[in-house]
């Protein structure tokens, strides 16, 4: 069973660009998350995602992030300013429903400068 | 207060150790129990998870639930070179929907 695939694996940018993240779940999952882990923390959850609608975006920042969940399958996440503060991993997790294990890919590294 | 507080370490052991790996919760709605592992530049994978209070095994691995304490533990034996990487805390309330309140995570490396 292929894993959840994220690209790029590796970004920097200068602040205030723009970037985008993808992600291909696991064949058949209905839930994609969107993490961000910052150095030295535990991921935080940005966006879940049950086949195409929003479940949970309480916690993103709706103001320069955006992510959509088009025909339920991929998805991509966006920063439009970065700042510096938005280095982090940005992993990307499915599963089979809400309540099932969540896989997590391996994530894209930002550096903002 | 944080939802989940797991002291980040580092852990530096000999092969062969037992490991402690340690999370609070200030949450007592919590009710499932998870424990990922972590390799550099990795995503985390699911180690062992837990519904109740207790003790669970899975070979080498321990994954204990105190309720009452709102405290979890990771026990790794015989530990290995292999076993070197970053564990996560992570738990939730089923009940509110599935997100994921993770710990900051507890760095380990083994000596061989």
């Amino acid at each position: 069973e292929a894993g959840v695939a994220q690209s790029p694996r590796y970004k920097i940018i200068e602040k205030r660009q723009s970037v985008a993240f993808w992600c291909n779940p696991i064949s058949g999952h209905a839930t994609l998350y969107w993490y961000q882990q910052i150095l030295g923390q535990g991921p935080k959850l940005l966006i879940q995602f049950q086949n195409n609608g929003v479940v949970d975006d309480s916690q993103l920042p709706k103001d320069r992030f955006s992510a959509e969940r088009l025909k339920g399958v991929d998805s991509t996440l966006k920063i439009q300013p970065a700042k510096l503060e938005d280095s982090a991993v940005y992993l990307c997790a499915s599963s089979l429903d809400w309540i099932s294990e969540q896989f997590f890919g391996p994530g894209t590294r930002l550096t903002v400068l | 207060q944080k939802e989940v507080e797991q002291d980040p370490g580092p852990l530096s052991v000999p092969e062969g150790a037992i490991v402690s790996l340690n999370c609070t919760y200030s949450n007592s709605a919590f009710q499932y129990f998870m424990w990922y592992r972590q390799y550099s530049r990795k995503g985390p994978e699911l180690l062992m998870y837990t519904y109740s209070s207790g003790n669970k095994e899975d070979g080498r691995f321990t994954a204990q639930v105190d309720k009452s304490s709102k405290y979890i533990s990771l026990f790794i034996r015989d530990s290995q070179p292999s076993d070197s990487a970053t564990y996560l805390c992570a738990m939730t309330n089923l009940n509110t929907g599935n997100q994921f309140y993770f710990g900051t995570g507890t760095s380990l490396t083994v000596i061989p």
